[in-house]
Parts: structure tokens; sequence; C-alpha cells
């Protein structure tokens, strides 16, 4: 049971180097999410996509970009880090299909840990 | 637009005591509501949530949360807390319709469980 799967899981960057976070998950679900999470803000949104091929924007959508390259990987990228995107970032899915019947569960990776200096 | 409020931002509590961890949401639109747990270095896990019907929703572990329309509330129980229960807790909400791929967070609540 993989369930969602994101990599690196730490990461440390100087200020101003690109990176990739990837993400895939294996339950067929049409919606996939990027959040952060830092100390006293819960999580906030980065960006979503709620099928291929399409993606929107969330709460906290500056300086990242976003790619979902088939339904089971969605992958965000930093491309100049800046030490305030030190965070913890979750991907996560959800299946917009049954959501609606039995409300949207959403179903988090582990997380990756990424430190910008 | 939604929003949640979870006022505790730490509770400690003796292990085999009582416990309410407090939330509040706005909303102009019905909406569903979750509880999420996540244990140290891991990835958030679904602990509950209500969708419609009866007002009072049980975990599988022991925890339940009731939702007040009135007091747009959603407070998480547990009658006798163990170490294990030791984690931060999520509150988030969703609409009914429309957005409903969009969950929105509370703050979180870390519960600190001591001997």
């Amino acid at each position: 049971n993989a369930g969602v799967t994101q990599t690196p899981k730490f990461q440390v960057l100087k200020t101003g180097q690109s990176m990739t976070l990837q993400c895939a998950q294996d339950m067929n679900h049409n919606s996939m999410y990027w959040y952060r999470q830092d100390p006293g803000m819960g999580l906030r949104l980065i960006y979503y996509s709620a099928s291929e091929g399409t993606t929107d924007k969330g709460e906290v959508p500056n300086g990242y970009n976003v790619s979902r390259l088939n339904k089971r990987e969605f992958s965000l990228r930093l491309e100049s880090a800046a030490p305030s995107q030190t965070s913890v970032y979750f991907c996560a899915s959800s299946d917009e299909e049954t959501g609606r019947r039995s409300g949207n569960t959403i179903y988090f990776g582990e997380g990756s840990w990424l430190t910008v200096v | 637009a939604q929003s949640v409020t979870q006022l505790d931002s730490q509770v400690p509590v003796f292990e085999e005591a009582p416990v309410e961890l407090r939330c509040n949401y706005s909303s102009s639109v019905s909406v569903y509501l979750f509880w999420y747990v996540q244990y140290p270095n891991q990835g958030l896990q679904l602990l509950l949530k209500y969708l419609s019907g009866s007002t009072l929703v049980e975990s599988i572990n022991g925890f339940e949360a009731e939702f007040n329309k009135s007091q747009t509330s959603f407070h998480l129980r547990k009658p006798s807390v163990h170490i294990s229960d030791t984690a931060e807790y999520f509150c988030a909400v969703t609409p009914l319709r429309g957005a409903t791929n969009k969950l929105i967070f509370g703050t979180g609540t870390l519960l600190a469980v001591q001997p």
C-alpha cells in the first residue's frame, strides 16, 4: 500500500538554487495537491490539480510552479529558492468523483523537509 | 470563503484524563468537517469526518467529535487519553458544493500526553 509517495524526504538548498519535489499516487485519484506546513500556520495550499492536464493556484502559489505529468504524478518546482520557502511540503490526493458523496477525504504523503540557506 | 480557528496551540494532559480540542469554523455555505492527526515526522491521517446525519461522529481509536451548527463548532473529545495519542490535530473544512477539492485547515493543536 504505497498511497502517496513523495521525494526527496530531506533537502538543503542554497538561495537561488532550483529543485523539483516529486509526487506520485497509486490510488487512481483525480485530484492532487501540494501543501506547505509552517509552525503556527497549519497547512496552506500551494497548488492543486483537479484532473490530468489542469492546475490551479491555491493560497500561497508565489515562487512555485507545478506540473501534472499524468494522472499519477504531480511535481512542485522551486525555480529560485528563497529562505522563506524553508518548510515541510506535503503532497496529497483525493478522489473527486466519490468526494461529493463521501466527503473529500484527502490522503497525504509523508512530507519533504526543505531548508533554504 | 471558509476559515477554521483552533484557539489552543497546545494542550497538555495527563494519561487517562479526558481531553477536548476545540475547533470553530466560519462559512457562508454548508460544509463538510474533518479532523486529521499528524504523528511526529509523518503526514496527516484522517481521524474522523462529519458529512451529514448524526451530529456525533466517532473514530476507531476512541475519539469523537460533535457538530454544532448553531455554535459553528466541531470539537474533538476523548474520555481517556493514552501516551500514544500525543500528536498534532488539525481541524479542516470544505464546502458541500463548489470547490470541494479545497480543504481549509486550522493552525493545529498539539496534544501532549504526560505519564
